[in-house]
């Protein structure tokens, strides 16, 4: 089956410096990446839709300028944590939009990234 | 808007007893509901979808408009079905967008 990758797995940064999360999709080509934040014992949260070659689309309430998207390659998404704080400091998913016989999608899930921000 | 809603964080139960996990929704169209399962330390992972209409390792799930609901079911749980379950609802407003409900923590006890 399709293969969704993170890296890093975890990773642990200093409030103000900024951070970069890769997706990537291992055995096949994906248009469209979405970005998913995770807090404790909580459900995942859409931040935004990547999709190739254009501008991310954002979910209302998630600033753009803070959570860069860039979607440059069909197998690599990247997701950039600008200014972290210690409130940026959660559980990044990404997953991979992967096309199915008869018009039908399935996602993709990484395996996330643990972000600390301190 | 759409929402999902587990009403239940947790769920205990014997081996071999049957377990019931529910979903319940809100959209004004016609949905696609999906179950997700996360085992511990695994990325997560599709279980099942309702226009699928198929028993995945025994769990099964039927759409019921009228309720609005999308219970996940197995009569006998064994113990690799500890897991986190997520419902899912995808809009076709909402192109091929996930809303995840809060999520059902499963323990099968031996």
């Amino acid at each position: 089956g399709a293969v969704v990758s993170q890296h890093p797995s975890r990773v642990i940064c200093k409030s103000g410096t900024s951070v970069k999360i890769e997706c990537r999709s291992l055995d096949f080509q994906a248009t469209t990446m979405f970005w998913y934040r995770q807090f404790p014992k909580q459900s995942l949260m859409l931040m935004a839709t990547s999709n190739e070659g254009s501008k991310a689309t954002y979910e209302q309430g998630v600033e753009k300028d803070k959570f860069l998207i860039n979607h440059a390659s069909l197998t690599l998404s990247t997701l950039t944590v600008t200014s972290a704080h210690p409130e940026d400091s959660s559980f990044y998913i990404c997953s991979a939009l992967v096309g199915l016989a008869g018009a039908a999608y399935e996602q993709y899930f990484g395996p996330g990234t643990r972000l600390t921000v301190t | 808007a759409q929402r999902v809603t587990q009403p239940e964080k947790l769920l205990s139960v014997f081996k071999g007893a049957p377990v019931e996990l529910k979903c319940n929704y809100s959209y004004s169209g016609s949905p696609e509901l999906f179950w997700y399962v996360q085992y511990s330390r695994q990325r997560l992972q599709l279980l099942l979808r309702h226009i699928s209409r198929e028993s995945i390792k025994g769990f099964t799930a039927d759409l019921n408009k009228g309720e609005t609901s999308f219970h996940l079911k197995k009569p006998f749980a064994q113990e690799e079905d500890s897991a986190m379950y997520y419902c899912a609802l995808k809009g076709k407003a909402a192109g091929n967008k996930l809303t995840f409900g809060g999520g059902t923590r499963v323990l099968v006890k031996p």
